[in-house]
């Protein structure tokens, strides 16, 4: 069981908004900031999101991140078909003192 | 360009030691504005941090395997490397190395390179 709780999937159409939640707590998500990897198949995970709604260079302004309060959305908008991959939320956890991921969610793009 | 390799064997008897090593290069490993780790994931699963090291030696260790796990540096050789002690099944899994930035002198999981990955099974 993840500290943080991501669905297990999540899908849509080409062209679609999509929104992955990751819910956490004050000792993670509240009081820290959360980052978004995406990890394609058979690929080691690629940075997506940093410090809750930083976009590294090379990702797209489709991809975006919010945090209200303890939990966090990613939002992918013009979903393509390439954005399916497995979407993962991390943060520091003050009382764990160390980073915990979420279960990650399978994003489908039907 | 950055790269990270991770090397080492990739089958593992039960109850014996992992020894992973993860060579970097493209970058100085002697950085104060980095950390370097280890994130694993076993078959189907999700991700776990391991670990992390600065270039100076010092170590933070998820605190859930902190009593079998030693990571050390060699700034020589612009290296750093994983142990992980009594290995079971439940070991099992693709270990991924990764240059982590900080912030504020701190880490809060940002994670912006990661090694290819090296799968290693724990079987008899």
């Amino acid at each position: 069981q993840s500290v943080l709780t991501q669905p297990p999937s999540a899908s849509g159409t080409p062209g679609q908004r999509v929104t992955i939640s990751c819910s956490g707590s004050s000792s993670n998500i509240g009081s820290n900031y959360v980052y978004w990897y995406q990890q394609l198949p058979g690929t080691a995970p690629k940075l997506l999101m940093y410090r809750d709604n930083e976009r590294p260079s090379g990702v797209p302004d489709r991809f975006s991140g919010s945090k209200p309060g303890t939990s966090a959305s990613l939002a992918i908008s013009g979903l393509r078909s390439e954005d399916e991959a497995d979407y993962y939320c991390a943060a520091w956890d003050d009382s764990l003192r160390g980073v915990v991921f979420g279960g990650g969610t399978k994003l489908t793009v039907l | 360009q950055l790269q990270l390799q991770e090397s080492g064997p990739g089958l593992v008897k039960p109850s014996e030691t992992l020894s992973l090593t993860c060579s970097v290069s493209g970058d100085s490993i002697s950085s104060s504005d980095y950390y370097w780790g280890w994130i694993r994931q076993p078959p189907g699963k999700g991700l776990e941090w391991i670990g992390s090291i600065d270039y100076r030696g010092n170590t933070y260790y998820n605190p859930s395997l902190k009593t079998r796990v030693t990571i050390s540096v060699d700034t020589s050789r612009s290296q750093f490397s994983l142990k992980l002690t009594s290995m079971t099944a439940a070991d099992t899994a693709v270990y991924f190395c990764a240059r982590l930035p900080l912030y504020n002198n701190f880490w809060s999981g940002h994670i912006d390179h990661w090694g290819q990955g090296s799968l290693v099974t724990v079987s008899s």
